[in-house]
């Protein structure tokens, strides 16, 4: 059964304070790895997809990279409206086009 | 470029009463098209998806039904609400691509059952 999990589920960072979410991964022959911004009560906003071991997205403060086992979204000196919940997605195994979504990580940047 | 729709953006409806929520897309044809269900502090539920106009495939058995008439429009339904149908409604589009690839979900609809 695909598996896709996020930790930790929740983080708070005070402004400036970089770190790192985690998205780790069991599926057989991953097909891409899709990251997710959503923001409280909006739909989820789509940030990257990752296909391959070593590849790496960037867009302003975040870069997301990709291993055999797990994912990372690294943010770079956050500011307050970086606060989102951010999911991570693999395409379920089922071949029909389907994600499956982790639970998502809750990030609190305070100023 | 491509737009999702989704309306009404909230709803309180009584246990018991029937269910429409409608999601439109523009600027793409033929996309897979999904319905998601997202309870409070829960992971995104994927109910229904559709790859073409008629064809729908229903992910978690229940009292909701999705219909696609038009290759754009995607309809999530009920005949009688349940207290557990309470929730954040998601839809969302992809392009047809084999193995999967990147949704884009529309602005939601926040259902509460009372």
């Amino acid at each position: 059964e695909d598996q896709v999990t996020q930790s930790p589920e929740a983080l708070r960072l005070q402004e400036g304070e970089s770190s790192s979410l985690n998205c780790s991964y069991t599926v057989s022959g991953l097909r891409g790895l899709f990251w997710y911004r959503q923001d409280p009560g909006k739909g989820p906003e789509f940030l990257f997809t990752l296909y391959s071991a070593g590849e790496e997205k960037e867009k302003e403060r975040l870069k997301a990279t990709l291993t055999k086992k797990e994912s990372f979204l690294h943010i770079t000196a956050p500011k307050p409206e970086d606060s989102a919940t951010y999911l991570c997605a693999v395409p379920s195994n089922s071949g029909y086009s389907t994600l499956t979504f982790g639970k998502g990580t809750m990030l609190l940047v305070s100023p | 470029s491509q737009t999702i729709h989704q309306w009404p953006a909230t709803l309180v409806q009584p246990v018991g009463s029937p269910l429409s929520l409608e999601c439109t897309v523009e600027g793409t044809s033929n996309p897979n098209l999904y319905w998601y269900r997202q309870a409070a502090g829960r992971g995104l539920q994927l109910l229904f998806y559709s790859v073409g106009i008629g064809q729908i495939s229903s992910e978690v058995p229940q009292n909701l039904s999705a219909s696609r008439p038009q290759d754009r429009q995607f309809i999530l339904s009920s005949k009688k609400l349940l207290l557990s149908d309470s929730g954040f409604y998601l839809c969302a589009w992809g392009a047809v691509l084999a193995g999967g690839g990147e949704q884009f979900f529309g602005p939601g609809t926040r259902l509460t059952v009372l």
